[in-house]
């Protein structure tokens, strides 16, 4: 078993739709971390958090640390969200992060 | 925030030759960064950790005789596929962690071996 799950693996949506990604995680972390990952590969860092919920513009993500479970929350998605979403850990034995296999998200015009 | 550089981006090598990635943390003195790999469908996986001014950290299954690490300096950190071959053929991506702030990425490389 993986020490980072996502889902689902592929989501397609129409623009405007609401979207949840799901994350839950097995290890003890100091930090769990939501990474944007373009066509290219390039990776953006969406949020760092270790309780509560952060918002960014669209983007809202929480944590349950007691259920060890993160939902990333994209309102009002545009074909510009497409990419791959990623669910990291800070958990690692290096200081190093512990990756999901990612969401790859699809908005359709 | 913290900007790292990595290049290049995209390299095309003949089976048997060696390849360097540079990842330079512009603004943000590292004396740690990471460097992962990504294959296709699969999510990155940390090959090693890159220790300023000592030897880096190896992960189980990766030859450390093969993918060369130095980190010379606060800035610099190099990983080198000696000997490259098509298996070799991924997406390498370094990663820096600034302390309570989170990690900044490299923009990544694709290696295709031929």
């Amino acid at each position: 078993k993986n020490e980072v799950e996502q889902s689902p693996q592929n989501l397609t949506a129409q623009e405007g739709e609401f979207i949840t990604i799901n994350c839950s995680y097995s290890v003890g972390i100091s930090a769990l971390h939501w990474l944007q990952q373009h066509p290219g590969g390039g990776i953006v860092s969406l949020f760092m958090l270790s309780s509560g919920k952060k918002k960014h513009g669209r983007l809202i993500a929480t944590i349950n640390i007691q259920e060890k479970h993160s939902s990333l929350h994209i309102t009002a998605s545009h074909p510009r969200d497409s990419a791959v979403y990623i669910c990291a850990v800070g958990g690692g034995s290096q200081g190093n992060l512990i990756f999901g296999k990612g969401t790859k998200l699809s908005v359709k015009p | 925030g913290a900007v790292v550089s990595q290049h290049p981006s995209r390299v095309i090598c003949k089976s048997g030759t060696s390849v360097k990635i540079e990842c330079r943390s512009l603004d943000f003195q590292a004396t740690t960064m990471f460097w992962y790999r990504q294959f296709p469908k699969q999510s990155l996986m940390l090959m090693a950790t890159s220790n300023e001014g000592s030897k880096a950290t190896y992960e189980q299954g990766v030859e450390k005789d093969k993918f060369l690490i130095n980190h010379a300096s606060l800035t610099l950190s190099t990983l080198t596929v000696t000997s490259a071959h098509p298996e070799d053929s991924s997406f390498y991506i370094c990663s820096v962690r600034r302390g309570g702030r989170g990690y900044t990425f490299g923009s990544g490389t694709r290696l295709t071996v031929v």
